[in-house]
């Protein structure tokens, strides 16, 4: 089946801008989380959606990140006023027993740079 | 959060075994030891986990010490697609249900 999908693949953008951030979960998958992975670094938890409501958010690094999944299912990270520093891959993954698993399922990320 | 150590880098023959292992010294009852592994640009993957008891699956075993202090993964004929970095990881099911990466272990496989 297919797996998590993430678009796009590659953002270019300029420092000040807005960007949003699209991921498309396993069929069924109940919670889904955001992490972000700078070069050399593992990945950094920002936020975990149990269903259409943010169970955890406390990785988000301050309030111009915002992550919503009004349906359940599609996921969308924004960033408002892009900086340098927001530059990294912005991962994805979805997970079946609502979270109560380590087991996650993880997209092939999508490359922000912010010039 | 209980913490892993692991060394930065290791090397391994193809089709040798490779031995990856992690240090979680503070390991609670409840914390199951998960290993995923990331190749180059691509999102990370899945490989195995365990709570007490050593474990099996196509990809790799899971070997986890008694006191449940540290743990290694095996992967046990490596080839070259095997190259890749390996995260060793605690997760707790009940309060804290992310993952929280360390810096893993790049494992280079050679011919």
């Amino acid at each position: 089946g297919a797996g998590v999908s993430q678009t796009p693949s590659n953002k270019v953008t300029e420092k000040g801008k807005y960007v949003e951030l699209r991921c498309d979960p396993i069929s069924g998958h109940t919670a889904l989380y955001w992490y972000r992975q700078s070069l050399g670094q593992g990945p950094e938890f920002l936020i975990y959606f149990q269903g259409t409501g943010a169970a955890d958010d406390s990785g988000l690094p301050n309030d111009r990140f915002f992550a919503v999944r009004p349906e359940g299912s599609v996921s969308t990270l924004k960033i408002q006023r892009t900086e340098r520093g927001d530059s990294a891959v912005y991962l994805c993954a979805s997970s079946l027993r609502s979270g109560s698993t380590g087991e996650q399922f993880f997209g092939p990320g999508t490359r922000l740079t912010v010039l | 959060d209980a913490k892993t150590t692991q060394p930065p880098s290791m090397d391994c023959a193809e089709g040798r075994a490779a031995n990856l292992p992690c240090n979680h010294s503070t390991i609670s009852g409840n914390e199951y030891v998960y290993w995923y592994r990331q190749i180059h640009s691509q999102g990370p993957q899945y490989i195995i986990h365990g709570l007490k008891n050593n474990e099996t699956n196509e990809m790799a075993s899971l070997i986890i010490t008694e006191d449940r202090k540290s743990s290694t993964l095996i992967l046990p004929h490596a080839t070259l697609r095997d190259t890749a970095v390996y995260y060793c990881i605690v997760f707790n099911a009940g309060n804290n249900r992310k993952l929280i990466w360390g810096l893993g272990t790049s494992l280079a496989v050679n011919p």
